[in-house]
């Protein structure tokens, strides 16, 4: 079945620090990749998303992130965060079984000092 | 943000009580989806609906039923629940289901429904 893992379960990182979080997925398919964000007491937003073409993407708010097939990972970075970008990120490929189905990780909470 | 509205955002229910949980998107999207998000568990797959007609059953327990009367709503009724399935559940939208690739793939998430099972 396909499964996709996010190693880090909860970051703590001062402001200004680099941010990598990784994901992995097992799929051997075409897929999909998202990084969705949760911000204490809203929805999940959509951060980015690579569909095909230059493996490195770049969403909102300065992340970014690169898609390794060798590897098959998707991790998220971002060069320096802010206290605003404390938040819960989930890491979700899109696989095609007849129809689209989205399958999550456990997701990584990331809690920023100022 | 409105695209993906539900209510209510808070249920607090006995096992006994028969509820509904409602979800209304207002992006001309022609699927839309039941997950369930519990703690420390990825989020679930429970329902799929393309152009009302449901697609994907993931495994769940019948004292879940969802009902999609039409593109743009969807509804989540629930009876005899057991308190493991206090959670947050999410409904999301997306442009079709069954599109290979492209951004019809890409989700829109409602703020969920803060259900607790006493």
């Amino acid at each position: 079945a396909q499964s996709v893992s996010q190693h880090n379960h909860h970051v703590i990182l001062s402001e200004a620090a680099s941010l990598e979080l990784g994901c992995n997925y097992s799929y051997g398919g075409t897929v999909n990749l998202f990084w969705y964000v949760q911000y204490p007491g809203q929805h999940l937003q959509l951060l980015l998303k690579y569909f095909s073409g230059d493996p490195l993407v770049k969403g909102i708010k300065g992340f970014e992130a690169e898609f390794i097939k060798s590897k098959f990972s998707f991790n998220l970075r971002k060069p320096s965060v802010q206290w605003s970008d404390t938040a819960e990120y989930f890491c979700a490929v899109n696989v095609n079984t007849g129809f689209q189905k989205l399958v999550f990780g456990t997701g990584t909470r990331l809690l920023v000092s100022p | 943000e409105t695209g993906v509205t539900q209510t209510p955002r808070h249920l607090v229910m006995g096992m006994t009580n028969k509820k509904s949980l409602k979800c209304e998107q207002h992006l001309g999207h022609n699927a839309m989806y039941w997950y369930k998000q519990s703690a420390k568990k990825p989020l679930e797959l429970m329902f799929v609906y393309n152009f009302k007609e449901q697609t994907e059953n993931n495994s769940v327990p019948s004292r879940f039923s969802p009902e999609c009367p039409n593109s743009s709503h969807l509804f989540l009724h629930l009876h005899t629940l057991q308190p493991e399935d206090s959670a947050l559940y999410l409904c999301a939208s997306s442009q079709d289901s069954l599109a290979l690739t492209g951004d019809h793939n890409e989700q829109f998430f409602g703020p969920g429904t803060r259900l607790t099972v006493l």
